[in-house]
């Protein structure tokens, strides 16, 4: 069973529209988790912190369900400059230190 | 300006010619670590650093080396690079082992 699964994509959204995608884990001891976006040929930033009770920034909304194991990710109101690859990140599962990377899930914002 | 910084950016060699990648930052971080990014296979772990003088191994390791003299800098070390080798590189920094903060990247052609 893989670590982290997210569906690659493309997605492929309209601006204005709401997206969502998940990304599950298998390391049920994992305790922080992360959503990073990347843009092409640049390095990943952390977007944001993936809490227990949910947690928004603006237009964004991050969700955990322990139970299933996954988070997700929300963007509300979509802009073009959404667009991106954005990758889940687990840490804390008492493995080698630092977090396990999803491999990303492409997002396309079409005007 | 708080920063991870990478050199060389672009780097182009030959199989077994020893090369070394540095990386500094100036957020007085104590963990320190180094991902390779490749199409398919997303970010993977090679080395990282809890402190001055403790490094060990993260999910791909071999074929490289780190140091960790000082606590702003974390050369990654190819003594002996080989193609599948070639790849793009980040270094990261974090105040703890999660909430990781990337350098620019580094991309390594080894011919």
């Amino acid at each position: 069973r893989k670590e982290v699964e997210q569906d690659p994509g493309p997605f492929n959204v309209p601006e204005g529209a709401t997206v969502a995608f998940n990304c599950t884990y298998s390391n049920s001891a994992s305790q922080s988790f992360f959503w990073y976006r990347q843009d092409c040929r640049k390095e990943p930033k952390l977007l944001m912190s993936v809490y227990s009770s949910g947690n928004e920034d603006g237009r964004f909304t991050a969700q955990l369900n322990r139970a299933s194991q996954y988070i997700s990710l929300l963007i509300r109101d979509s802009k073009l400059s959404d667009s991106a690859t954005y990758l889940c990140a687990f840490g804390g599962g008492g493995g080698a230190d630092g977090l396990t990377f999803g491999k990303g899930t492409h997002l396309i914002i079409q005007p | 300006e708080a920063q991870v910084t990478q050199n060389p950016r672009y780097l182009i060699t030959v199989t077994g010619k020893k090369l070394t990648v540095t990386c500094s930052q100036n957020m007085n971080h104590e963990y320190m670590s180094w991902y390779r990014q490749d199409p398919g296979l997303g970010l993977r772990q090679i080395y990282y650093s809890m402190n001055v003088e403790v490094t060990d191994k993260g999910d791909v390791p071999e074929g490289y080396k780190v140091s960790r003299k000082e606590k702003r800098n974390f050369p990654l070390i190819l003594e002996s690079p080989s193609p599948n080798q070639t790849s793009l590189y980040f270094c990261a920094s974090s105040p703890r082992s999660d909430t990781q903060y990337f350098g620019p990247g580094t991309r390594l052609t080894v011919l």
